[in-house]
């Protein structure tokens, strides 16, 4: 089984829907929950961090760690057509040791 | 504003020869890490370092090599690059979160 698991998509969506990205893992010593987004060509970006179990909202972008199930979740709402790009999950269990991506998942938001 | 830089964005370089990729760090970050990414396989570590003078290997690192001589400076190097080392080479660097340079797209001939 590998570590994490994420769809690969492609996941497309009219403008303004409710997007929902998910990622599950194997690990229940996994504490740090980041979600990346990766537009074309270009380098990952730190959208979101979490830590161990919960809720965290950044504007439109809300992360959600539920360790029960190892499940993690990142939901966009009101998509624009400027969300389009990769979503990567990314998880740790110490700073000390790499973080476990996702193979990401594809979003495209039609205008 | 954390900011990782990468030596260059675009790299053509033919079969045989050495190549070297250098990733600068301005946050004083002791981890620092090397990926290269490609379709269908994701991000894939080469090497990683905790320290100056320190590397160690990651999932792939037949055929690389790394050095860190200064804590901001983190340079990879192919020692003699091949076909299927084609690739999206991508720097990052920090401790929990990691912050990624805007990578260096290598083809090698």
């Amino acid at each position: 089984q590998k570590e994490v698991e994420q769809d690969p998509g492609p996941l497309s969506v009219p403008e303004g829907a409710i997007v929902s990205l998910n990622c599950t893992y194997s690990n229940s010593a996994f504490q740090y929950f980041m979600w990346y987004r990766q537009y074309s060509r270009k380098g990952p970006e730190l959208l979101m961090y979490t830590y161990s179990s919960g809720n965290k909202e950044d504007g439109r972008f809300t992360a959600q760690v539920d360790k029960s199930s190892k499940y993690i979740s990142l939901f966009i709402r009101d998509s624009q057509p400027s969300d389009s790009a990769t979503y990567l999950c990314a998880i740790n269990n110490s700073g000390n040791t790499p973080l476990v991506f996702g193979k990401g998942t594809r979003l495209s938001v039609i205008a | 504003d954390v900011k990782v830089t990468q030596s260059s964005r675009y790299l053509v370089k033919r079969t045989g020869e050495k190549v070297f990729l250098e990733c600068v760090q301005d946050m004083d970050h002791e981890n620092m890490f090397w990926y290269r990414q490609d379709p269908g396989l994701g991000l894939r570590l080469i090497y990683f370092s905790y320290d100056v003078k320190m590397k160690e290997k990651g999932d792939i690192p037949e055929g690389y090599s790394v050095s860190r001589e200064k804590k901001e400076r983190f340079s990879l190097i192919l020692e003699s690059a091949s076909t299927n080392q084609t690739s999206m080479y991508l720097c990052a660097s920090g401790y929990t979160e990691q912050f990624f340079g805007p990578g260096t797209r290598l083809t090698v001939l």
